[in-house]
């Protein structure tokens, strides 16, 4: 079945640091890939997606490509900020022969951004 | 605003209790989901309904009950439930087609 694997956190950064958070997935078919974020005490939000093979999604200063031959979709910012602190879910949607989209999520990466 | 409301927010229920989580979403959706978070696990997919028909049912326990009046709305009926089924419940939506999942805020469940 469906598999995302996401790098075991937490990620402790400096504001202004680069992050990258790695993502990789098993999926049959073409599945589309989300990144969401989870601020303390609430729901998931999508901050970007991809829905093809080298799709590049942005959001917010975030951006991750998606790689077809790596099967990759890693999550990258250039400079961090404090607000950013939050979990991270990479996922993978696998519409297939199925009427809705059923999403398969990595177990999450812990971000904390120290001033 | 995420289009996907959720309540109550927070709930705290004995274990004798019976109690109802409530998700509304009004973006034309045509599948929703209930997923379980506890804490240091991944999230788990519990429910999936499509067109108010109950597709996927992730090998659940009884205790929990969901029911879909409608494809805005989406409960999750609680009974007997054991302090370990502590933990935020979330409700998604997505449109029939697409895979693109909008979440709730979430019930911070606690059972004592």
């Amino acid at each position: 079945g469906d598999s995302v694997t996401q790098m075991e956190g937490p990620v402790t950064l400096s504001e202004e640091a680069f992050l990258t958070i790695n993502c990789t997935y098993t999926a049959t078919g073409y599945p589309s890939l989300f990144w969401y974020v989870q601020y303390p005490g609430e729901g998931l939000q999508l901050l970007l997606k991809a829905t093809k093979a080298d799709d590049k999604g942005s959001n917010k200063g975030f951006e991750a490509t998606y790689r077809k031959e790596t099967t990759s979709f890693h999550l990258e910012k250039g400079s961090v900020q404090v607000s950013d602190s939050a979990v991270y879910f990479c996922a993978l949607g696998n519409a297939g022969g199925t009427s809705y989209g059923k999403l398969t999520f990595g177990q999450g990466t812990i971000l904390t951004v120290h001033p | 605003e995420t289009g996907v409301t959720q309540t109550p927010r927070h709930l705290v229920m004995g274990m004798t209790n019976k109690k109802s989580l409530k998700c509304e979403q009004h973006l034309g959706h045509n599948a929703m989901y209930w997923y379980k978070q506890s804490a240091k696990k991944p999230l788990e997919l519990m429910f999936v309904y499509s067109l108010e028909e109950r597709v996927e049912n992730n090998s659940v326990p009884s205790r929990f009950s969901p029911e879909c009046p409608n494809s805005s709305h989406l409960f999750l009926h609680l009974h007997t439930l054991q302090p370990e089924d502590s933990a935020l419940y979330l409700c998604a939506s997505s449109r029939r087609q697409g895979t693109e999942a909008f979440f709730g805020q979430g019930t911070r469940l606690t059972v004592v």
